[in-house]
């Protein structure tokens, strides 16, 4: 299993343009999650998912958009792009059932805004 | 509010000596608090949870609910505990809230 797969690993935008943050995970996990990890701020929530079809806002969600068409699949839309979102994004995902709190993450996604 | 808070940015120890890593939580129910660790290069991955009362690669952690406190310790630094540490709360049956987290580094 490959895990929590998310693609690009590196991105430059300018402000204003737009881009979507693919993530999928490969063990038909039914919770996923985006989080953002800014210097010093540590990670913080911008959606979740609890099954396809289903997706609800984190503590950041402004500024971005996500879908949940499929299980295996959350990406995470930028519509205009703006500095403020230049970050570190991780993907997350996990079972269903009683949770142990393990989330199983994504090597990240790197953005700068410029 | 219910929020995780690790007051320390960076920590710095030498090799052998004993680390502890700080964390204060705010929650009005019965807390399930973890440790997550992200090694140089490596994924954000789970570290310890409090209700195991384990030790993992020589951590501990008790969570004192008087002082609604979960600190990380380790008796012994060795190099390779190096790493960025993330202290986070369960919150409902859906969500994990992080800290700040904080840079440990062991000097040899």
């Amino acid at each position: 299993n490959a895990g929590v797969t998310q693609t690009p690993k590196f991105r430059i935008l300018k402000i204003g343009q737009s881009m979507t943050l693919q993530c999928a995970q490969d063990m038909n996990h039914n919770y996923m999650y985006w989080y953002r990890q800014d210097p010093g701020m540590g990670l913080k929530l911008i959606y979740y998912s609890v099954g396809a079809g289903i997706t609800d806002k984190g503590e950041v969600p402004n500024g971005y958009n996500v879908s949940r068409s499929t299980t295996e699949d959350f990406p995470l839309r930028l519509e205009l792009a703006a500095p403020s979102q230049t970050s570190v994004y991780f993907c997350a995902s996990r079972g269903s059932g009683a949770w142990t709190g393990e989330l199983f993450f994504g090597e990240g996604s790197r953005l700068t805004v410029l | 509010a219910q929020r995780v808070t690790q007051p320390e940015k960076l920590l710095s120890v030498f090799k052998g000596a004993p680390v502890e890593l700080k964390c204060n939580y705010s929650y009005s129910g019965s807390p399930e608090l973890f440790w997550y660790v992200q090694y140089s290069r490596q994924r954000l991955q789970l570290l310890l949870r409090h209700i195991s009362r384990e030790s993992i690669k020589g951590f501990t952690a008790d969570l004192n609910k008087g002082e609604t406190s979960f600190h990380l310790k380790k008796p012994f630094a060795q190099e390779e505990d190096s790493a960025m540490y993330y202290c986070a709360l369960l919150l409902g049956a859906q969500k994990l809230v992080f800290g700040q987290g904080t840079r440990l580094t062991i000097n040899p």
